[in-house]
């Protein structure tokens, strides 16, 4: 089936830092999702990706859909606590007919004060 | 408006038992998607119903596992007999149309020992 390799697994770092994550697959994705969650909480959806090349910020968070559809990675400016919990990447194909999205196995972040 | 709901939040069965989790979509939410993770893993995909039907159902582990949404409703996830592997948390999201963001549930820990 379809994977997706997320890394890194997991990243401490302290408050301010900017931080990377990135997804990359040996399948070609329409639509690139990144997605957060919180303790004891489902995914949230951060950024929706859905050409090529995209390029999407949202607040301190910048997301891009890689050229060659197979890639895309996440950055996070100027870390603050509440951006602690876990990050997934999501891909999801169109072409097949299917809706289901495959997801990274996330990128645990913690932040220090 | 309320998010999509999970019931129950937590449950810890015997190997061998049946368990049922039940999600709520949200109001007037047709499709409706079942995934779960297993720890430290990937959120896999299990199904996806559109109104009472089951649209794909290849991400099903085994015949152990029924989901219902009689009425295009709530769904219910019945596992029966649980075992070991079955841990994980489940995972329900819901979307008003295939191209539309879904909106995931709080998800159900089950723990089987």
């Amino acid at each position: 089936g379809q994977q997706l390799n997320q890394s890194p697994q997991s990243m401490f770092i302290q408050e301010g830092e900017d931080v990377s994550m990135n997804c990359t697959s040996s399948s070609i994705f329409n639509t690139w999702l990144w997605y957060k969650q919180d303790p004891g909480e489902g995914p949230v959806l951060l950024i929706a990706l859905y050409k090529a090349g995209e390029l999407t910020s949202n607040g301190r968070l910048t997301a891009q859909f890689g050229i060659t559809r197979k890639d895309s990675f996440l950055n996070i400016s100027a870390s603050i606590p509440s951006d602690v919990g876990i990050y997934f990447c999501a891909g999801q194909r169109e072409d097949t007919g299917r809706r289901a999205l495959t997801f990274g196995s996330g990128t645990r972040l913690q932040v220090q004060p | 408006e309320a998010g999509v709901t999970q019931f129950p939040s937590h449950s810890v069965i015997e190997k061998g038992q049946t368990v049922t989790l039940r999600c709520d979509p949200i109001s007037g939410h047709d499709n409706l998607y079942w995934y779960r993770r297993v720890m430290g893993k990937e959120i896999k995909f299990l199904l996806h119903f559109v109104k009472e039907s089951k649209q794909d159902e290849s991400g099903m582990p085994n015949n152990r596992f029924l989901a219902e949404r009689t009425g295009g409703t709530y769904s219910t996830l019945k596992v029966q007999p649980a075992e070991l592997e079955d841990s994980g948390v489940y995972f329900c999201a819901s979307s008003a149309s295939l191209n539309t963001e879904a909106f995931f549930g709080q998800g159900t820990r089950l723990t089987v020992v």
